[in-house]
């Protein structure tokens, strides 16, 4: 299975400061995505990114809040723009592993937003 | 609107017996099924899947029952062990892997005490 590497594992960040989030898989996906989990939620997914087109975000999330690159098929990141304490959540990239429909996720980035 | 529920934040059991964790659904188009396994610090780990034409299946310790009448899965864990104490997640998916977005519950936090 793919192993993803993902950091910043936590930060601190001030209010209307942006935060990018990295995460590098040790092989070629085809799609990325990137969940947020939260202070007692589920993990909601927040866009999909394919490598050279635009990422597809889901409802409640925009891509000048949540800019995302994918320059090629082992990177992606994501960046947290303009943020406020509600952003304080745990986000996770995640890949596809295999045709079980098996993900393999990051170790998340927990975000504090003071 | 939560279409995956777990309604039980957390379960405790001893060492040795046998660990429910349960899902509903509200998504009638949700097909495949996957449990996550979580720990602190750590992204969520692939457990095992089921997919919407069996009832059953089964990897070592862990059974997944699913009941599509009722809308209902659950995770056996038996014997649990206390390595198993982490938060569980219930996942579910549509169209037969068409559409790769997963949508999960809130988690459950099992501890398994010594």
């Amino acid at each position: 299975s793919a192993v993803i590497s993902q950091k910043p594992s936590r930060d601190i960040c001030q209010r209307g400061t942006s935060l990018t989030i990295q995460c590098q898989v040790d092989s070629q996906v085809t799609m990325m995505f990137w969940y947020r989990q939260q202070p007692g939620q589920s993990l909601t997914l927040i866009a999909t990114a394919n490598q050279g087109s635009e990422a597809t975000y889901e409802s409640g999330f925009v891509i000048d809040k949540f800019p995302i690159s994918r320059p090629n098929l082992t990177f992606s990141t994501l960046t947290v723009s303009n943020m406020s304490p509600e952003d304080s959540s745990i986000y996770l990239c995640s890949v596809e592993v295999g045709s079980g429909y098996g993900y393999t996720f990051g170790s998340g980035t927990r975000l504090t937003v003071v | 609107d939560q279409q995956v529920k777990q309604n039980s934040p957390s379960l405790s059991v001893q060492e040795g017996r046998i660990s429910i964790l349960n899902c509903d659904y509200t998504n009638s188009m949700f097909d495949y099924f996957l449990w996550y396994k979580k720990y602190p610090a750590e992204g969520p780990t692939f457990l095992i899947s089921i997919s919407s034409i069996k009832d059953k299946n089964e990897d070592g310790r862990f059974t997944v029952f699913l009941n599509k009448s009722a809308k209902h899965l659950s995770l056996h864990i038996v014997p649990s062990q206390p390595g198993d104490s982490a938060v569980y997640f219930c996942a579910a998916s549509a169209e037969g892997g068409s559409n790769y977005k997963l949508t999960f519950g809130k988690g459950t936090l099992l501890t398994v005490n010594p």
